[in-house]
């Protein structure tokens, strides 16, 4: 069935660090990609999306790219900052217009 | 624009009492949606309305929960009796379209811990 496997945390990283979060989908078609944010104390938010294949989606010096032949759509940041800390959740469209989620990587980022 | 609210944001109840958590959407989003997730687990969908009809109520776990949207405004889940495995966050969405292309705008969620 459809489902998002993504990198389990928790992750810790120092400032300026580079950051991988690894994404994996199964899905029926090629729906669009989604990475959210949920920052301590608040609710979820797009962080970035793409539409179709080799697509980049980018926002706070944040990307990913969605890699068709992978199924894949791994998040990276060159230089992480302390207010990068919060859980990251990768997810996709479904079919009948709900999102499905991976479990969510906790990034902890220290100055 | 005010953005997606819930209500109340966190809520204790002991085993076998009823919770109703409110979700008020993005003004003129005919869509809406519940999610719920458990502790390191991943979010999961619940159920969709398009203004007062249930789109889609596959996600829905069992018939302890009873989701509302009268009017087609704002909705409300209802959990009666609560158990213990029915904790957690739920997160309620919406959206101006149905689309696999749309994004879904978040409510914070409504912690929901059975004692």
């Amino acid at each position: 069935g459809d489902s998002v496997t993504q990198m389990e945390g928790p992750v810790t990283l120092s400032e300026e660090a580079f950051l991988t979060i690894n994404c994996t989908y199964t899905a029926t078609g090629y729906p669009s990609l989604f990475w959210y944010v949920q920052y301590p104390g608040e609710g979820l938010q797009l962080l970035l999306k793409a539409t179709k294949a080799d697509d980049k989606g980018s926002n706070k010096g944040f990307e990913a790219t969605y890699r068709k032949e992978t199924t894949s759509f791994h998040l990276e940041k060159g230089s992480v900052q302390v207010s990068d800390s919060a859980v990251y959740f990768c997810a996709f469209g479904g079919s009948q217009g709900n999102l499905i989620f991976g479990k969510g990587t906790k990034l902890s980022v220290k100055p | 624009e005010a953005g997606v609210t819930q209500f109340p944001s966190h809520s204790v109840i002991e085993k076998g009492q009823t919770v109703t958590l409110r979700c008020d959407p993005i003004s003129g989003h005919d869509n809406l949606y519940w999610y719920r997730r458990v502790m390191g687990k991943e979010i999961k969908f619940l159920l969709h309305f398009v203004k007062e009809s249930k789109q889609d109520e596959s996600g829905m776990p069992n018939n302890r929960f009873l989701a509302e949207r009268t009017g087609g405004t704002y909705s409300t889940l209802k959990v009666q009796p609560a158990e213990l495995e029915d904790s957690g966050v739920y997160f309620c969405a919406s959206s101006q379209f149905i689309s696999v292309w749309n994004e879904q705008f978040f409510g914070p969620g409504t912690r929901l811990t059975v004692l």
